[in-house]
């Protein structure tokens, strides 16, 4: 069974701080990674995506993948209230496989 | 702009009753996915399509039926067998077939049974 970890937190960060997020995956052969925010209510808005080892940033957001340890995560600077959403991690492969997505953590960024 | 129509938005259904929830994508994507997401909870993925006029049954299917009769459109049927309905139902695209290029999804549908 492929599966996809995260903390469902919630992870509470202050205001202009660094949030943090967690993710872990099972599958070895998921060759790209995926994090999507969603605010409450809403559906699930792409917001990186990162196939190689190493960082990947946009503007705020950083994201940082280990395939030996099969880890990912997100960063966040700066961290804004508007920033107070779940984030769900995402494994996907070639053709034929479906995405595995974790439960996702639950940030709030207090004022 | 292209993207995915959900309709409708919120939809009430009576015990016993079938409904359908509709999915229209204009993105030309190959594969289409149905998920369903109940209160803090992930997304489960109910049943998916990579090419027209074939689909898969994914993760919790018992309940529900697809069509997949045009590349476009996806439509979801809740039948009177899903014994709790009541959740968020997301449709998804994604081109090829392959999941490397991420999803897109439609903005949802929140069904309720009353």
């Amino acid at each position: 069974q492929k599966e996809v970890e995260q903390n469902s937190g919630p992870l509470s960060v202050p205001e202009g701080a660094i949030a943090s997020l967690n993710c872990t995956y099972s599958d070895r052969g998921s060759q790209s990674f995926f994090w999507y925010r969603q605010y409450s209510g809403k559906s699930p808005e792409l917001i990186m995506f990162i196939y190689s080892n190493g960082d990947k940033e946009d503007g705020r957001f950083t994201a940082q993948l280990n395939k030996a340890s099969q880890y990912v995560s997100l960063l966040i600077r700066d961290s804004q209230p508007s920033d107070s959403a779940t984030y769900l991690c995402a494994a996907g492969g070639d053709y034929g496989q479906n995405f595995v997505f974790g439960p996702g953590t639950r940030l709030s960024v207090l004022p | 702009d292209g993207g995915i129509t959900q309709s409708p938005k919120y939809l009430f259904r009576k015990e016993g009753q079938n409904v359908t929830l509709s999915c229209e994508q204009n993105l030309n994507h190959d594969a289409m996915y149905w998920y369903r997401q109940d209160p803090g909870q992930g997304l489960r993925l109910i049943y998916y399509s990579q090419i027209v006029n074939d689909f898969q049954k994914g993760d919790i299917a018992e309940g529900y039926s697809v069509s997949r009769e045009k590349k476009e459109s996806f439509p979801l049927t809740v039948t009177s067998a899903q014994k709790n309905p009541t959740a968020f139902y997301l449709c998804a695209s994604s081109i090829g077939g392959s999941t490397n290029y991420g999803y897109t999804f439609g903005s949802g549908t929140r069904l309720t049974v009353v």
